[in-house]
């Protein structure tokens, strides 16, 4: 069974530009949560989908919005970029709620 | 806020030891947890999972749980070089949802195993 899949692996980008990330779950899986990662902070959660519907959200401003479409496939999408934003961002699937999460290998984001 | 606390390490130990990783968490209602796996630069990994209080053996992975302790831990027997990474242990809150997501993770250990 394929893994979770993330695209694109690396993005450059400039304050003020927006940027779409992209996830493919494991085949089956219908939640997708998406996180952020920094050196030192840990995964801060963002969201999660399931059934294209957002269930939960992290506490991130408003710039960061997500979606998730009818084949569980899922984007998210950061608005009017900071430096801050420069992150790996991981998107894990699982089947449902309660169950364990894989995580596809990543995005990383460098705001410039 | 639910939590999971995790010392940060370094925990270093020599090649063939064991390594006992710890883990506490705040949430009674918790019902499941996990350790991840993360080389650096690389995505967390799931190694193992566990929900019954006592011991969970996988290979030379053993996860030991006491709920009443609310204390996780993850056993590495006979340490290898390639197990040097970071490991974050996570609990599936009794009320799963809200703000922080419905894993709650620690923010790792981070082991290296000497040669």
């Amino acid at each position: 069974k394929a893994g979770v899949t993330q695209t694109p692996r690396y993005l450059i980008k400039t304050r003020g530009q927006q940027v779409t990330l992209s996830c493919s779950p494991i085949s089956g899986h219908r939640s997708v949560s998406w996180y952020q990662q920094t050196p030192g902070q840990g995964l801060q959660f963002l969201f999660e989908y399931f059934s294209e519907t957002q269930r939960n959200k992290g506490n991130f401003p408003g710039r960061f919005s997500g979606r998730q479409f009818s084949n569980s496939r899922s984007e998210m999408n950061v608005s009017t970029l900071e430096l801050g934003d420069s992150a790996l961002y991981l998107c894990a699937s699982s089947f449902d709620t309660y169950n364990e999460q894989f995580f596809g290998p990543g995005t990383r984001l460098t705001v410039l | 806020q639910k939590e999971v606390e995790q010392n940060s390490g370094p925990l270093s130990v020599p090649e063939g030891a064991i390594a006992s990783l710890n883990c506490t968490y705040s949430d009674r209602g918790s019902q499941s947890f996990f350790w991840y796996r993360q080389y650096s630069g690389k995505s967390p990994e799931l190694i193992m999972f566990i929900y019954s209080n006592g011991d969970k053996e996988d290979g030379r992975f053993t996860a030991q749980l006491n709920k009443a302790s609310q204390y996780v831990s993850l056993l590495i027997r006979d340490s290898q070089p390639s197990d040097s990474a970071t490991y974050l242990c996570a609990a599936l809150p009794g009320d799963y949802g809200g703000s922080q997501g419905n894993l709650i993770f620690g923010k790792g250990t981070k082991l290296s195993v000497k040669p």
